[in-house]
């Protein structure tokens, strides 16, 4: 069984521009949440998408969205990049149902900005 | 506000000397724990769900168990492979709705094992 994929593993952007990162996750799973990691303040909730709406978000400023298509496929975008959104952005997939919720994490997004 | 604490921050082994990883955590109603090991430049991968207190699973030299306010993973006889980061996140009830989506991390612990 395939797991959860992330589109493009590296990225260098600059600041002010915006950046667009792929989720596909596992076959079957319609519930994709997104994560921004950084050293200094771990792994931290950004939204979670199911069945092609938002279902819960995080405090992060507008400049952060996302979508999910009817296929499950999700992308996550962030505008007017800022230093500080330099981090590894991580994708996870679940059922997204009460009675079966566990998350599987994709490799990631590392985005630097600079 | 949901909060999580794992400690030690870093801890180092020798090989064949088991040991445990202490998770605290603050829930208005926990709805599910859970364990994930990170290796460096990956994603966190799934160990262990745990959803009421006195619940217990293993795997292979892994075990982890939940109380009230904090969970444990106990490593036995640990080997040089065993060495990653190791997280533990929650899922708050209360906090979502019908989201299952939000998981709160706690700043993980950092395990190396020597040969």
């Amino acid at each position: 069984k395939a797991g959860v994929t992330q589109t493009p593993r590296y990225l260098i952007k600059t600041r002010g521009q915006q950046v667009t990162l792929s989720c596909s996750p596992i076959s079957g799973h319609r519930s994709v949440s997104w994560y921004q990691q950084t050293p200094g303040q771990g792994l931290q909730f950004l939204f979670e998408y199911f069945s092609e709406t938002q279902r819960n978000k995080g405090n992060f400023p507008g400049r952060f969205s996302g979508r999910q298509f009817s296929n499950s496929r999700s992308e996550m975008n962030v505008s007017t990049l800022e230093l500080g959104d330099s981090a590894l952005y991580l994708c996870a997939s679940s059922r997204g149902t009460s009675h079966s919720y566990e998350q599987y994490f994709g490799p990631g997004t590392r985005l630097t900005v600079t | 506000e949901d909060q999580v604490t794992q400690s030690p921050e870093a801890l180092r082994l020798q090989e064949g000397e088991s040991s445990s990883l202490n998770c605290s955590y603050t829930v208005s109603g926990l709805r599910g724990l859970f364990w994930y090991r990170q290796d460096p430049g990956k994603g966190p991968e799934f160990l262990f769900t745990l959803y009421s207190a006195g619940e217990e699973k293993e795997k292979e030299r892994l075990k982890a168990t939940l109380t009230k306010k904090e969970s444990f993973l106990h490593i036995t006889a640990p080997k040089p492979e065993d060495s990653a980061t190791y997280l533990c996140a929650v899922q708050d009830e209360s906090a979502g709705g019908t989201s299952y989506g939000k998981l709160t991390f706690g700043q993980g612990t950092i395990l190396t094992v020597h040969p």
